[in-house]
């Protein structure tokens, strides 16, 4: 399997910055994706990681380091439309294996 | 370009009943998989198929089930519904199904067994 970890909440205030980790197993490792999932939707595409470094969009970033079963989504800038559930998934094995998702909470 | 559409969007069934979800993925994505989502257990995967074959399947009964057609969209099945299958249904298409390229996420199907 892909064990997935993930923090379960995490609070910030509007306008600040957060940075949420994700550990995975490496084993049959193809790539590592971040979704956004506001409560009672789909979760929603934020970015895909399959080399080293770090990539940016807008106000959302992910890293990904593939020696150490790591990564992070960092976002700036909080709005309070960021408060979501954010969920790290690594994809091998033809399926996308899930952590059970960090809740960020963004706080005027 | 169309995303991925998913219907029916809410169903409510009985249980023992069957239901029948239906995916279309994105136009050019021949991989589709399937996921089931509870509060309880996060997002758990069913199956995957690409080009009409199924390459992996998740730990769940014999009672769910899939297939995919050649134009790509795909029909996953639950037979003998229990009141553990409400959830929200949801289907993922990609190019590959493997890495490589983006997965996008269809709204889901939000089953309820009564």
């Amino acid at each position: 399997g892909q064990n997935i970890d993930q923090p379960t909440e995490m609070t910030a205030t509007e306008g600040a910055i957060v940075q949420i980790n994700c550990t995975y197993q490496t084993s049959g490792f193809n790539g590592l994706f971040w979704y956004q999932q506001h409560a009672g939707e789909a979760p929603t595409f934020l970015s895909y990681n399959v080399l080293d470094g770090l990539e940016e969009k807008g106000r959302f970033s992910s890293f990904l380091s593939r020696s150490k079963g790591y990564s992070y989504l960092l976002l700036k800038e909080l709005q309070m439309k960021d408060s979501a559930s954010y969920l790290c998934a690594s994809v091998g094995d033809y399926k996308l294996s899930f952590g059970a998702g960090t809740t960020v909470t963004v706080r005027a | 370009k169309a995303g991925v559409t998913q219907t029916p969007r809410y169903l409510i069934k009985t249980r023992g009943q069957q239901v029948t979800l239906s995916c279309s993925p994105i136009s050019g994505h021949r991989s589709v998989s399937w996921y089931q989502q509870t509060p309880g257990q996060g997002l758990q995967f069913l199956f995957e198929y690409f080009s009409e074959t199924q390459r992996n399947k998740g730990n769940f009964p014999g009672r769910f089930s899939g297939r995919q057609f050649s134009n790509s969209r795909s029909e996953m099945n639950v037979s003998t519904l229990e009141l553990g299958d409400s959830a929200l249904y949801l289907c993922a298409s990609s190019f590959t199904g493997q890495g490589g390229a983006e997965a996008f996420f269809g709204q889901g199907t939000r089953l309820t067994v009564v």
